[in-house]
């Protein structure tokens, strides 16, 4: 059964970097034709899709955050990673990776979640 | 952007009773709309995609219906832990995006 579990700092200064890790347990990352997401959701709102990264390294990111996100993956140690840069409290939120519903396809559902880590920003 | 508009933004019934949740899109969105359910302190679930299909595990009493920019989520007889957020979220175009969810609560 495939598992997805972020980590990462709970607390992040304004303007620093915002670093999250996605585990994947239960199944493998390369070659799985994903392309593996991260969602945020701040407070009391609703889903943000910031990005998204295929088994092989290609990228899609929000636009809104586009100049700030970088997604990485690291197939053998089975993660996939989120950094946010130049970050405000406007990136306070609760950080979810997944995994889409459809191989290949770039754009799709997200049919598994992780269970989300909380980061706020604050000095 | 494609914008996904949900209504209403919060739906008072009763366990039992039929719930009819809209998502409306900016533009077409062919059949690419998936519905969620997210309880608090919970991940979302999905719920339907491609308009009208079931995911894994999903009770029947979930449906889904719709095309192009009008879309519907129909739950057909309330059970107590259907009360929760719904969202809406289109793959037709980057980037992908989200409504802004239905709040279903027990009347």
């Amino acid at each position: 059964q495939l598992h997805l579990q972020e980590s990462g700092p709970g607390l992040v200064k304004p303007s620093e970097t915002l670093s999250l890790t996605c585990t994947v347990s239960g199944g493998s990352i390369s070659r799985s034709r994903y392309y593996w997401g991260w969602i945020r959701q701040p407070p009391g709102k609703g889903l943000e899709w910031v990005g998204s990264i295929y088994d092989s390294g290609s990228t899609y990111y929000n636009p809104s955050l586009r100049s700030r996100v970088t997604i990485s993956v690291d197939t053998s140690k089975n993660q996939f990673s989120l950094e946010l840069s130049s970050v405000t409290t406007a990136d306070t939120a609760v950080y979810y990776c997944a995994r889409p519903h459809q191989i290949i396809a770039a754009r799709s559902a997200f049919e598994i979640w992780g269970q989300g880590t909380v980061v706020t920003v604050s000095s | 952007e494609i914008v996904l508009t949900q209504s209403p933004a919060t739906l008072s019934l009763s366990p039992g009773e039929r719930a009819t949740l809209s998502c409306r899109a900016s533009q077409t969105v062919y059949t690419y709309l998936a519905w969620y359910q997210q309880k608090p302190g919970q991940a979302p679930r999905l719920l339907i995609y491609e308009a009208s299909h079931r995911a894994t595990g999903i009770p029947v009493r979930f449906s889904g219906s719709g095309s192009g920019t009008d879309f519907t989520l129909t739950i057909s007889s309330l059970e107590p832990e259907d009360f929760a957020v719904y969202y809406c979220q289109q793959r037709s175009d980057w980037p992908l995006s989200f409504g802004q969810g239905t709040k279903l609560e027990i009347k």
